[in-house]
């Protein structure tokens, strides 16, 4: 299975809004709506952010959100605050019954 | 509230096999609809998914390491583990292992994870 792909970084200033894009295919993103997105600061281990594609999970800030068209997901973050600054990853679960990570995008608040 | 724990060695030689204990703390590992899984992350690098198991035994596994990886399950610890042989200098991350909760139609995600556990393969 080939990983999502995900822009390697993506940056934007503190109260801006930013979208990270993650692309698969029929197989993955496009066929089911079972797209995660995990946050990761450095040395830590991931935390799960949004699930099936657009659900938060409590505790979560309603800042964060997600979407998906096609073979595509989009989490955004809107408001972006100094510890927003991480890893992301998506994730999907595939037709094989199998999962799949993006590449991880690193997110720079300027 | 569930917590995670990876153990084992922190070290393999070459050609041998990692393995790899998560002991679950909080929860039974036998309740719910839960997967528990194993992820892993060379340093700098993304998260790969390895593979996960359900509580009835069932396994999934990442076909590119579908011929070395094992994962299994004692309920009677509370533990799941990872076996993956004939390691090389590729397979030295991060071992994550994580709670993937899923009640069909529904797929929670990978909402527990431990805090990972460093395996360098190394002679």
């Amino acid at each position: 299975q080939s990983a999502l792909t995900q822009p390697a970084s993506v940056s934007g200033s503190p109260g801006q809004s930013i979208t990270i894009s993650c692309t698969g295919t029929s197989s993955d993103v496009g066929g089911y709506n079972y797209v995660s997105w995990y946050q990761q600061h450095p040395g830590k281990a991931p935390k799960l952010m949004i699930y099936e594609v657009s659900n938060r999970p409590s505790g979560v800030p309603d800042r964060f959100s997600g979407s998906k068209s096609g073979n595509t997901a989009s989490l955004t973050i809107s408001g972006l605050q100094a510890e927003d600054e991480a890893d992301y990853y998506c994730s999907s679960y595939t037709s094989s019954s199998t999962v799949v990570f993006g590449g991880g995008t690193k997110l720079t608040v300027l | 509230q569930v917590q995670l724990q990876e153990s084992g060695p922190g070290l393999v030689k070459p050609s041998q096999t990692l393995s790899l204990t998560c002991t679950v703390s909080g929860g039974s590992i036998s309740s719910g609809s839960y997967y528990w899984s194993w992820i892993r992350q060379p340093a700098g690098k993304g998260l790969e998914w390895i593979g996960r198991i359900y509580t009835s035994g069932s396994t999934n596994y990442n076909p590119s390491l579908k011929s070395r990886v094992t994962i299994s399950v004692d309920t009677s610890k509370n533990q799941f583990s990872l076996k993956l042989s004939s390691v090389t200098a590729a397979d030295t991350a991060v071992y994550y292992c994580a709670r993937d909760t899923e009640f069909p139609p529904n797929y929670y995600g990978m909402d527990v994870w431990g805090q990972g556990t460093t395996v360098t393969v190394s002679s």
